[in-house]
């Protein structure tokens, strides 16, 4: 079946370090993969999103590449910021999706001190 | 343009209950997703509807249920509430091209006692 995982949180970083946010996925042939981002009392609200092997996404200074030999979608982030603090979800939709239906990995909680 | 819009915010119920909850999809959007987010589930996928027909249903019991009316509003019902209902319930919506890329509401969340 369709499942995504995630590297457990919560993440604790300083100010402008670097990041990153390992995801892996198992899917039936070449899904679309995205990375979500919720801040504390809010909705998710798109962060990027890859729809082919090789694609890079990227918004934000975040980037992630689309590695079809590795199953990965990793979340990178050169410098971050106070204002990244917020959960990071990585998601894929499968092939035969019609419409809103993704699956989603556990969440990484990103924490970012001055 | 106004995002997704989801009525109640916060609700409290007891066990045995019913609840609906609503939610308003950005304007010209015919698609309207439902997930159920829990500390130990994290986000899963409950249906989707467009254009007022199921098109997408995860593995929820029959007590979970919705319905979206013809200007794309919809809403979802819980049946005889369990404790472990006890959620925050996110609306997304999307113009329904299967894009996968979702806009979502603040959610509703509710607690069952």
């Amino acid at each position: 079946g369709n499942s995504v995982t995630q590297m457990e949180g919560p993440v604790t970083l300083s100010e402008e370090a670097f990041l990153t946010i390992n995801c892996t996925y198992t899917a039936t042939g070449y899904p679309s993969l995205f990375w979500y981002v919720q801040y504390p009392g809010e909705g998710l609200q798109l962060l990027l999103k890859a729809t082919k092997a090789d694609d890079k996404g990227s918004n934000k200074g975040f980037e992630a590449t689309y590695r079809k030999e590795t199953t990965s979608f990793h979340l990178e982030k050169g410098s971050v910021q106070v204002s990244d603090s917020a959960v990071y979800f990585c998601a894929l939709t499968p092939i035969y999706n019609q419409g809103g239906k993704l699956i989603f990995g556990q969440g990484t909680e990103l924490s970012v001190k001055p | 343009k106004a995002g997704v819009t989801q009525t109640p915010r916060y609700l409290i119920k007891t066990r045995g209950q019913q609840v609906t909850l609503s939610c308003s999809p950005i304007s010209g959007h015919r698609s309207v997703s439902w997930y159920q987010q829990t500390p130990g589930q994290g986000l899963q996928f409950l249906f989707e509807y467009f254009s007022e027909t199921q098109r997408n249903k995860g593995n929820f019991p029959g007590r979970f249920s919705g319905r979206q009316f013809s200007n794309s509003r919809s809403e979802m019902n819980v049946s005889t509430l369990e404790l472990g209902d006890s959620a925050l319930y996110l609306c997304a919506s999307s113009a329904g091209a299967g894009t996968g890329e979702l806009f979502f509401g603040e959610g509703s969340r509710l607690t069952v006692l």
